[in-house]
């Protein structure tokens, strides 16, 4: 039961470029959503977040953007460095007590200098 | 900055015996995860706890796995008589309280490989 997809297993992107991650989702109740990246032998880091109330949040280099209607995601990275080469995990929770998240398979991002 | 830890960071098992992962959760966080992650798949939700009881469980977390808080610091994952299969980097996580925006913190991880 895939409820989270992402549907490219590896990108790559010269450095100073933009990388776009997608992320696909069929659970329409999902209503909180996170990106994570994620070294080798380490446990995921959280990157940034938002809310099915919003469709767009920045931090920095990092943008979420969301389109519910068609139930996808994206993590955009301007300008990509290097350092951001790793497993990048689109997350996804249905608000509540839990709020456990449901992951994607991963994204592996590599940034070529 | 506050972080989750987790010992051990490695373990080797015999089939059938008991292991024990450690996990210190952030102090002022109230509700604690353990997920999984078996070679080369995604992450996978096992269980959450809040309130000193299990809030939910996957269908993976069977009658072999337990989870304890014996103090105020620490939270446990037990897993009675491991399998083969059990085999996977054991995350804990943990977050500050419910509802939206709470961002859930991994640790670094422990690695168990069954033989």
């Amino acid at each position: 039961d895939q409820q989270v997809k992402q549907n490219s297993p590896s990108l790559s992107v010269q450095e100073g470029r933009i990388s776009i991650l997608n992320c696909d989702y069929t659970n329409s109740m999902f209503d909180y959503f996170l990106w994570y990246k994620k070294y080798p032998a380490e446990g995921p880091t959280f990157l940034i977040s938002i809310s099915s109330i919003k469709d767009k949040n920045e931090d920095g280099r990092f943008t979420v953007f969301l389109n519910k209607s068609a139930k996808h995601l994206s993590l955009h990275i301007v300008p990509s460095q290097p350092g951001d080469s790793a497993v990048y995990f689109c997350a996804a929770s249905v608000g509540g007590a839990t709020n456990k998240l449901i992951f994607g398979t991963g994204t592996l991002l590599a940034v070529q200098p | 900055e506050p972080e989750v830890t987790q010992t051990p960071s490695h373990q080797v098992t015999q089939m059938g015996q008991e292991v024990i992962l450690r996990c210190v959760p952030i102090s002022n966080h109230l509700y604690f995860y353990w997920y999984r992650q078996i070679l080369g798949q995604k992450v996978e939700f096992l269980v959450s706890f809040y309130n000193n009881e299990i809030s939910e469980k996957s269908e993976i977390f069977d009658d072999q796995f337990s989870v304890e808080r014996p103090d105020g610091s620490n939270f446990t994952l037990k897993i009675r008589s491991t399998k083969l299969e059990d085999s996977a980097m054991y995350f804990c996580a943990s977050r500050t309280g419910r509802g939206l925006g709470n961002t859930i913190y991994f640790g670094e991880g422990s690695w168990l490989t069954v033989v």
